[in-house]
């Protein structure tokens, strides 16, 4: 199993930014996944999740302003970042459904003017 | 929103030692089907997390045998039977109860 984060980087506050996570070495259209971020020295805050039907929940903090959506044919997550505040600015990392046992390697995001 | 509190460790611990840190969940989290939906994770310094124990005490493969997890329906422990050089980072807690899906604050092993 494999989950491979990109789309990173620098934005201003109110920008948007769309991060991906490839994944492979399983059936990945049969697995709910999520995103879960982590700010710079700080512990590990759950984002969204999606089942392996597409239905969708969110943190409150970042409910209207995230996007949480997949792409089966392509063995892929999305998440888009809309609205972005300085608060936003952590590791966004990948995870597998079930228990949390596969985790990415996370994907920087900074938010700053 | 399951709100977990996670205990502290005397740090830094001799090698050899074996240490508990303590979890605590504001519900239950024990579920109709038996289960009890607490999970422990270990991030180690520049890594990502890495699960250690699923549903209060079933080790994930591949994890240590020194690595147990126990517990009641909001009260838990993870319990590390002489703790090793490679078992240094930050552990965390986490219910699969309900979302929105909850983290304990972790709980920093440091060794002497």
């Amino acid at each position: 199993v494999q989950l491979v984060e990109s789309g990173g980087g620098l934005v201003q506050p109110g920008k948007s930014l769309k991060l991906s996570c490839s994944a492979s070495g399983f059936t990945f259209s049969s697995y709910g996944m999520h995103w879960i971020r982590q700010a710079p020295g700080k512990g590990l805050d759950w984002v969204a999740y999606i089942s392996s039907s597409s239905g969708t929940v969110y943190a409150d903090a970042v409910k209207g302003r995230f996007t949480i959506s997949r792409d089966n044919a392509k063995n892929t997550l999305y998440l888009q970042l809309n609205s972005l505040k300085s608060e936003d600015t952590a590791i966004y990392y990948c995870a597998r459904s079930g228990y949390l046992r596969y985790w990415g390697q996370g994907v920087m995001v900074t938010v700053s003017s | 929103d399951i709100v977990m509190t996670q205990g502290a460790l005397p740090n830094p611990v001799p090698s050899g030692e074996s240490v508990s840190i303590t979890c605590r969940s504001s519900k239950s989290l024990l579920y109709s089907d038996g289960k009890t939906y607490l999970n422990w994770y270990l991030q180690r310094p520049g890594q990502s997390p890495q699960l250690l124990i699923y549903w209060m005490s079933t080790r994930a493969s591949g994890v240590s045998d020194r690595f147990s997890g126990s517990g009641s329906g909001t009260d838990f422990t993870l319990k590390i039977s002489g703790v090793e050089a490679e078992d240094v980072g930050v552990y965390y807690c986490q219910q699969g109860l309900e979302f929105p899906r909850t983290f304990g604050g972790g709980t920093k092993l440091e060794l002497k």
